[in-house]
């Protein structure tokens, strides 16, 4: 399966915006890439995903290379809400029910 | 609407008591799972369905056991349980992979599990 690796933690200052890096270099071309995030005491929630282009939507942008071997979650204006685990995920529909969700990157923001 | 809904939220369990814990949805989804997650850690997938009837084995399975018989409830069993089965549970939802891999998946607000 393929796999994503992700920054163990990063920090952010309020209403700046947070690039969240997701490395996956033998994703496949049936892979969509997914990002979930976890808020403490909660479980798992989707943000986004995408497969080729990138993607907006009302919680995050996502920006997916061209080769599609690294992906960026972006959040455009951080507000102490966003503080999470943000897990990205590959998903294809062979094997796509095994989410692989690693460690994920712990979100810190501060005022 | 509410979606993925985990029943008990908080157990205490004695080593060798068994218990299950219920998962239902109300999305008409086809596919469950149960996920465990252990401190610091990412979840890791422990049973999954992808209908009614159909169960499969995750990562890991070792002392749970499940079963699917309607679309919208999916309880997870442990038969007698362990130390080592402490850990917070979660149950998630989707529509079916073979209508998109891009399916957003549900997930319960989980359940905490601790063995004494």
């Amino acid at each position: 399966d393929a796999k994503t690796t992700q920054p163990n933690s990063m920090e952010s200052n309020e209403e700046e915006p947070v690039h969240l890096p997701c490395n996956h270099s033998t994703i496949s071309g049936t892979d969509y890439i997914h990002w979930y995030r976890q808020l403490p005491s909660q479980g798992p929630e989707y943000v986004i995903h995408g497969l080729t282009s990138n993607v907006n939507n009302r919680m995050a942008s996502l920006a997916i290379a061209e080769d599609r071997k690294s992906s960026t979650l972006i959040l455009h204006r951080a507000t102490l809400r966003d503080a999470a685990v943000y897990y990205c995920i590959l998903r294809e529909l062979n094997s796509g029910y095994a989410l692989n969700f690693g460690k994920g990157t712990s979100l810190l923001v501060t005022p | 609407n509410a979606g993925v809904t985990q029943t008990p939220k908080f157990q205490v369990l004695k080593t060798g008591q068994s218990m299950t814990l219920q998962c239902a949805q109300d999305m008409n989804h086809e596919y469950m799972s149960w996920y465990r997650q252990d401190p610091g850690m990412g979840l890791r997938l422990i049973h999954y369905s992808v209908g009614a009837g159909i169960t499969d084995q995750g990562e890991v399975p070792n002392g749970y056991n499940v079963s699917r018989s309607t679309t919208e409830d999916f309880p997870l069993r442990l038969l007698s349980a362990a130390p080592s089965q402490t850990s917070v549970y979660f149950c998630a939802s989707s529509p079916a992979l073979r209508t998109g891999a891009g399916n957003t998946i549900y997930f319960g607000e989980g359940s905490w599990l601790t063995v004494v």
